[in-house]
């Protein structure tokens, strides 16, 4: 039973165009989201998260974007950079369970220079 | 600022070894959470140590167990190796607010063979 779902293995861009990377739950005591970048031999490395209470997060050129309804989430990168080239997880924690990250499958991304 | 550090890097046991592996959380976390991640795969939640306490396990047997130490470092220690337990560890630190998120290190290679 997956309650983090990364439905797209990979995704394609081309530089300077917006990445937009989807992840879906079906937990709904999930209250933080988060999302994670990962490069081949290393740990991965965080991005952005939001909280339940919010709709929208914004770092820079990355965006996260919550749809409680849908249960839906979205990470958008604007404009893409050749660098961001890597694979990126979703990861959702539920309230009273600090710690205990719950992540998807990822998503690859690759910028086409 | 220091970040999260994890050793070894890589190590190779054999299958009812015993295996001992390290993380130094990053200056100012005083949370440590584990993660195993099988090749293709998101991470898997392990367990989670506050205040030198397990705080939360997920779906793992009890040869998993883990310390924390009052410099907030731990330890994942695996008893009876299986062959299943070839994976990527994580180790995580956080404040307890976790308002920065979790900082992940690079992982340690475990190879059962």
């Amino acid at each position: 039973d997956q309650q983090v779902k990364q439905n797209s293995p990979s995704l394609s861009v081309q530089e300077g165009r917006i990445s937009i990377l989807n992840c879906d739950y079906t937990n709904s005591m999930f209250d933080y989201f988060l999302w994670y970048k990962k490069y081949p031999a290393e740990g991965p490395t965080f991005l952005i998260s939001i909280s339940s209470i919010k709709d929208k997060n914004e770092d820079g050129r990355f965006t996260v974007f919550l749809n409680k309804s849908a249960k839906h989430l979205s990470l958008h990168i604007v404009p893409s950079q050749p660098g961001d080239s890597a694979v990126y997880f979703c990861a959702a924690e539920k309230g009273g369970s600090q710690g205990n990250l719950i992540f998807g499958k990822g998503t690859k991304l690759s910028v086409k220079p | 600022e220091t970040g999260v550090t994890q050793s070894p890097t890589h190590l190779i046991k054999t299958r009812g070894q015993q295996v001992t592996l390290r993380c130094s959380s990053q200056s100012g976390h005083n949370t440590v959470s584990w993660y195993q991640q099988a090749l293709g795969q998101g991470p898997q939640f392990i367990f989670q140590y506050y205040r030198e306490e397990e705080n939360g396990r997920g779906n793992f047997p009890p040869r998993f167990s883990g310390l924390q130490f009052p410099n907030y470092s731990s330890e994942l220690n695996v008893n009876a190796l299986e062959l299943d337990d070839s994976a990527l560890y994580l180790c995580a630190s956080s404040s307890r607010d976790r308002v920065d998120g979790y900082t992940f290190g690079s992982g340690t290679r475990l190879t059962v063979v």
